[in-house]
């Protein structure tokens, strides 16, 4: 595709709920981010998958989190159990390159809120 | 431990003039640099790079510049213009092998026609 996809764009959970974010990243890149961005703040990483390897997740901020990306292009961010404090925008981000990529193409982010 | 700060939460400038945007950094680790622009409801873009073997890196209307010693960075635009209107967020990374960025709280800058 053109950019990197984000789906749902709005996702709204009631406390509790398990939830799936998806994200299409650009054909052909490696590198594939995870970041969540509370109100007012600058995106946090979560986690980072190359190809299919998940090498970074530390920072999920709890076993609630999970994500993969089974086949090195399409990946999903699952929390389960929601709370009030994972409301946030949830932004996917990928790379062409390996580590160190540093230019990242983010995708518009899904905005998650849990009640 | 906020590794990057922008302590400016927003910023206004008249059309034309310069704006200039602030960033700093406590990881010495940290080897290359990033401003990204977003507008609202969209995901970040990138803007311009530096590596920290530079001290300034140019492109168009946009300069960013870097002060190793004093663990700063700060980005120039050159006339400013309406459409600049955003928010922006510096972005640090090299301070771990996966190549994950490091963001500041970002600024919102206005630039008044």
């Amino acid at each position: 595709g053109a950019g990197v996809s984000q789906s749902p764009r709005y996702k709204v959970a009631k406390r509790g709920q398990d939830v799936a974010l998806r994200c299409d990243p650009i054909s052909g890149h490696v590198s594939l981010f995870w970041y969540q961005q509370a109100l007012g703040q600058g995106p946090e990483f979560l986690t980072y998958f190359q190809n299919e390897a998940q090498l970074d997740k530390s920072g999920l901020p709890s076993d609630r989190f999970f994500a993969e990306r089974p086949e090195g292009s399409v990946s999903t961010l699952k929390i389960q159990r929601t709370q009030q404090e994972d409301s946030a925008v949830y932004l996917c981000a990928s790379s062409i390159a390996g580590p160190r990529a540093g230019k990242l193409f983010f995708g518009s982010g899904t905005q998650l809120s849990v009640l | 431990d906020q590794q990057v700060k922008q302590n400016s939460p927003s910023l206004s400038v008249q059309e034309g003039r310069i704006s200039i945007l602030n960033c700093d950094y406590t990881n010495s680790m940290f080897d290359y640099f990033l401003w990204y622009k977003k507008y609202p409801a969209e995901g970040p873009t990138f803007l311009i790079s530096i590596s920290s073997i530079k001290d300034k890196n140019e492109d168009g209307r946009f300069t960013v510049f870097l002060n190793k010693s004093a663990k700063h960075l700060s980005l120039h635009i050159v006339p400013s213009q309406p459409g600049d209107s955003a928010v922006y967020f510096c972005a640090a990374g090299g301070s771990s092998n996966t190549g994950k960025l490091i963001f500041g709280q970002g600024t919102t800058l206005q630039v008044k026609p």
